[in-house]
């Protein structure tokens, strides 16, 4: 079975730039969620959704935006990209069990 | 503020012995408590879970306890083997299917063969 995968693994961007990080749930999950982690931190939750709705978001600016898909897939865009959204982006998903998968992440540099 | 709380950033165990890895939580509306390691270059994977109603979830070589008044939990892995050497993220959630986990920063273990 395929696990949680994330698209690309690694993105270099400039300050200012706009980013697009891409997840496909495990088969059958429905609920994806997405956490930064910034070096020497634990993972930090940006936005859950459900069956395509916005079920929780963290304390981060609106420059963080998502959206998931019929499919379930989902997106993270962060726009006008600053030095510090340089950081691993992880995804999970989860198929209500209590149990979360993450992919293992998009590690993205911002110059 | 840091909700989540895991105050030794590294730990060294010799093989064989055990490895006791703590978290302390300040939120007391917290209910759900996990366990990931994380490898580099990969995504956190699950470990061990307790709902606040137990204090104590074995599987395995891993066993988490709950003390909730004094909101702390542990991690013991007994025995442990080099491949336990990993990054060891506790989280926690403020229900069983509440997604918004809230992580600590981890605690770097090291098995000493």
């Amino acid at each position: 079975d395929a696990g949680v995968t994330q698209s690309p693994t690694h993105l270099i961007k400039t300050r200012g730039q706009q980013v697009t990080l891409r997840c496909s749930p495990i088969s059958g999950h429905k609920s994806v969620s997405w956490y930064q982690q910034v070096l020497g931190q634990g993972p930090q939750f940006i936005f859950q959704y459900y069956e395509k709705e916005e079920r929780g978001r963290g304390n981060f600016p609106d420059r963080f935006s998502a959206r998931q898909f019929p499919n379930y897939s989902s997106e993270l865009n962060v726009n006008a990209l600053l030095l510090g959204d340089s950081a691993l982006y992880l995804c999970a998903s989860s198929g209500g069990a209590g149990g979360y998968t993450f992919g293992s992440g998009t590690r993205l540099t911002v110059v | 503020d840091q909700q989540v709380k895991q105050n030794s950033p590294s730990l060294s165990v010799q093989e064989g012995r055990i490895s006791i890895l703590n978290c302390d939580y300040t939120n007391s509306m917290f209910d759900y408590f996990l366990w990931y390691k994380k490898y580099p270059a990969e995504g956190p994977t699950f470990l061990i879970s307790i709902s606040s109603i137990k204090d104590k979830n074995e599987d395995g070589r891993f066993t988490v306890f709950l003390n909730k008044s004094a909101k702390h939990l542990s991690l013991h892995i007994v025995p442990s083997q080099p491949g336990d050497s990993a990054v060891y993220f506790c989280a926690a959630s403020l229900s069983f299917g509440n997604e918004k986990l809230t992580f600590g920063t981890g605690t770097r273990l090291t098995i000493i063969p």
